[in-house]
């Protein structure tokens, strides 16, 4: 069975840092490309950031570039996305997703975790 | 960016009735390589994360129920519910992912009447 499981969310003040994971499970994970999304409450969903397979090209949301940077361990099963210089704005839910590269669909997604900035 | 819009923004329909949801795009998804709409649908329960339905605009998902289907080409696109079940009830979204950043329409609600 196929899991995505984010974690690393919480309150962080604004200014601060976050690293977010998604760990995951049941399938070839070094073989597929990854996005970032987020969802602020009530609102629609986001497209935040993309990772190919092996991690040597990302793309980024113009809102995060050059705050937000995405990796990911292959070794381990784990995407990461590291939040630096967070605003009230980046305050969310951020679901990680996987890219069947076949036909370019998104089709798996994890539960999310929530992004709080505040003071 | 590809603005995705939506009609309607809710609707309600009653058990066993087909359900139709339109969305359409700023812009043409239809790649001329392959012929194919890079346009997918989405059911959305509360607390759950997306789940994938059609993908290609007209391609059911593995494990999808044969009562969904979608059509259209190029920057029109419809979602049908041929016999709404209990189950159905959710929000809808479709997405375009021809071009980066990947975008959503904004919802449709589909409740019970």
């Amino acid at each position: 069975e196929v899991q995505l499981v984010e974690s690393g969310g919480g309150l962080v003040q604004p200014g601060g840092s976050l690293r977010l994971s998604c760990a995951a499970s049941g399938f070839t994970f070094s073989t597929y490309w990854m996005h970032w999304f987020r969802q602020v409450p009530g609102k629609g969903l986001v497209w935040v950031s993309r990772i190919n397979s092996d991690g040597s090209d990302n793309v980024y949301a113009d809102s995060v570039k050059g705050r937000f940077t995405v990796s990911r361990d292959n070794a381990k099963n784990t995407l990461f996305l590291q939040m630096n210089s967070l605003r009230a704005e980046d305050t969310a839910v951020y679901y990680c997703a996987r890219v069947d590269t076949s036909n370019w669909k998104v089709d798996e997604w994890g539960q999310g975790t929530l992004v709080t900035v505040s003071s | 960016d590809i603005v995705m819009t939506q009609s309607p923004d809710s609707l309600a329909v009653s058990l066993g009735e087909r359900v139709t949801i339109n969305c359409k795009s700023s812009q043409s998804v239809l790649y001329s390589s392959d012929n194919k709409n890079y346009l997918a649908w989405y059911q959305r329960k509360p607390g759950q994360p997306p789940k994938l339905l059609i993908y290609w605009a007209s391609t059911r998902q593995s494990g999808v129920p044969d009562r969904f289907s979608g059509s259209g080409s190029g920057t029109d696109f419809t979602l049908t519910i041929s016999s709404l079940q209990a189950e159905d009830v959710a929000v809808y979204l479709c997405q375009q992912y021809y071009a980066t950043p990947i975008t959503f329409g904004q919802g449709t609600r589909l409740e019970i009447k």
